[in-house]
This record gives C-alpha cells, sequence and structure tokens, in this order.
C-alpha cells in the first residue's frame, strides 16, 4: 500500500495567519492517462464525522471557503488555510485514492 | 443524499462483523463506496472500496485476507464483513461514497465493539 506521512503533527497558529500542512506518498500519485493527482484533503472538528475539502490535490469541493487551498503534484502536496478562522480548529487528514486509499496520519490544528 | 447505517455492535474476540450502509438521494452506481474506520481517539483508516456498477472490490493490505465488501444494487446498500475480530478492531467504522474514490459523503459510522 501507498504509505502517507503528513507534517506537522500538530500545528498552532494565531487567528488571521496562515497554516500550511504537509503530506507526502511513498509514490507519484499523479495519473499521466488524465494528469490528475488522486489526494484528497478532509477536516475532522470533534465528534464529527470527516468533511471532504480538497480533491484532485488542488479541486475545493463546493461551499468550501476559498481560503482553503490544495497544491502540489506528484508525492508531495500542501493544504493551506490562508487566513485562520477560530472555525478552522480540527484535524486534517489527506489520502490518497490512486491506489486503494490510504490516509496520512492527521494533523491538529489549534489556535494559538 | 442520506446514509443510513446498521446500528452498534458488541461482539466477541473471533467473531465476524457485517455491517450495512443503505444510500438514498445518490445514484448508486455511480459512485465509489469507501469503508473507512476510526478507533477511539485514533486517525482515519481505510479499510476498502467496492464500485457497484462493476461489483469490484479493493481492499488495504492490512485487512486483505480477513475483510469481504459487497454491495446491493436493487436496496442501494452496501455490506462490509470483517471476520477473526480482536479488540483492536474496536472502532466506528464509517460508510463513505464518492466519485472517484474520495470520499464525499460519509455515513453517521456504526460502532463496533469487540470484547469477551
Amino acid at each position: 500500500d501507498i504509505v502517507m506521512t503528513q507534517s506537522p503533527d500538530s500545528l498552532a497558529v494565531s487567528l488571521g495567519e496562515r497554516a500550511t500542512i504537509n503530506c507526502k506518498s511513498s509514490q507519484s500519485l499523479l495519473q499521466s492517462s488524465n494528469n490528475k493527482n488522486y489526494l484528497a484533503w478532509y477536516q475532522q472538528k470533534p465528534g464529527q464525522t470527516p468533511k471532504l475539502l480538497i480533491y484532485w490535490a488542488s479541486t475545493r469541493e463546493s461551499g468550501v471557503p476559498d481560503r482553503f487551498i490544495g497544491g502540489g503534484s506528484g508525492t508531495d502536496f500542501t493544504l493551506t488555510i490562508s487566513s485562520l478562522q477560530a472555525e478552522d480548529v480540527a484535524v486534517y487528514y489527506c489520502q490518497q485514492y490512486f491506489r486503494t486509499g490510504t490516509f496520512g496520519q492527521g494533523t491538529k490544528l489549534e489556535i494559538k | 443524499v442520506q446514509l443510513v447505517q446498521s446500528g452498534a455492535e458488541v461482539k466477541m474476540p473471533g467473531s465476524s462483523v457485517k455491517v450495512s450502509c443503505r444510500a438514498s438521494g445518490v445514484t448508486f452506481n455511480s459512485y465509489t463506496i469507501s469503508w473507512v474506520r476510526q478507533a477511539p481517539g485514533q486517525g482515519l483508516e481505510w479499510i476498502g472500496r467496492i464500485i457497484p456498477a462493476f461489483g469490484t472490490a479493493n481492499y488495504a493490505q492490512k485487512f486483505n485476507d480477513r475483510v469481504s465488501i459487497t454491495a446491493d444494487e436493487s436496496s442501494s446498500t452496501a455490506y462490509m464483513e470483517l471476520s477473526s475480530l480482536r479488540s483492536e478492531d474496536t472502532a466506528i467504522y464509517y460508510c463513505a461514497p464518492g466519485a472517484y474514490g474520495q470520499s464525499k459523503y460519509w455515513g453517521p459510522g456504526t460502532r463496533v465493539t469487540v470484547s469477551s
């Protein structure tokens, strides 16, 4: 199985500041036939089910605020929250769906 | 979209559990149905997925020898059966459909407790 590694494990950022979470896969997630990266990002708040934020590495799901930005290609990806809001406190997971569907270990985002 | 999962289960070590997930408001055959679990206080763990239109399933290597995911198109229901249960399988099990393997929708979860 493809291994997904996120960094950092936890992150504290001030309100209004930028938060960046990294995700590295053990194999490329880029499908050459369609030039798509099979990488998704999820947000999970305490007591809630996960919510899909980003798919194809950079496509924002409908209704997701534009402060959530997905980037990267191949094996290295980022999720950036451009201006942290209080409601963004959550655990964030990356997931590859290229082969099977491995998740990263999660990054806990808190307010500094 | 509504996803209804079967109720909580308490199982003995070594037994099996079968969790169901019935979908409505979505074209069942258009989606990949993934199963994901979350142990208490832990992260998300992908178990496997099925494409109902093709009936083909694939699984995480970790579960490959003791999990079976199936789907019944006529009732828009997917099933996940896990055998040889051990205490480490105690978790909430989610069905999570999506278009290409990412999970746009999430069921409410089914709590499975493995205890003697």
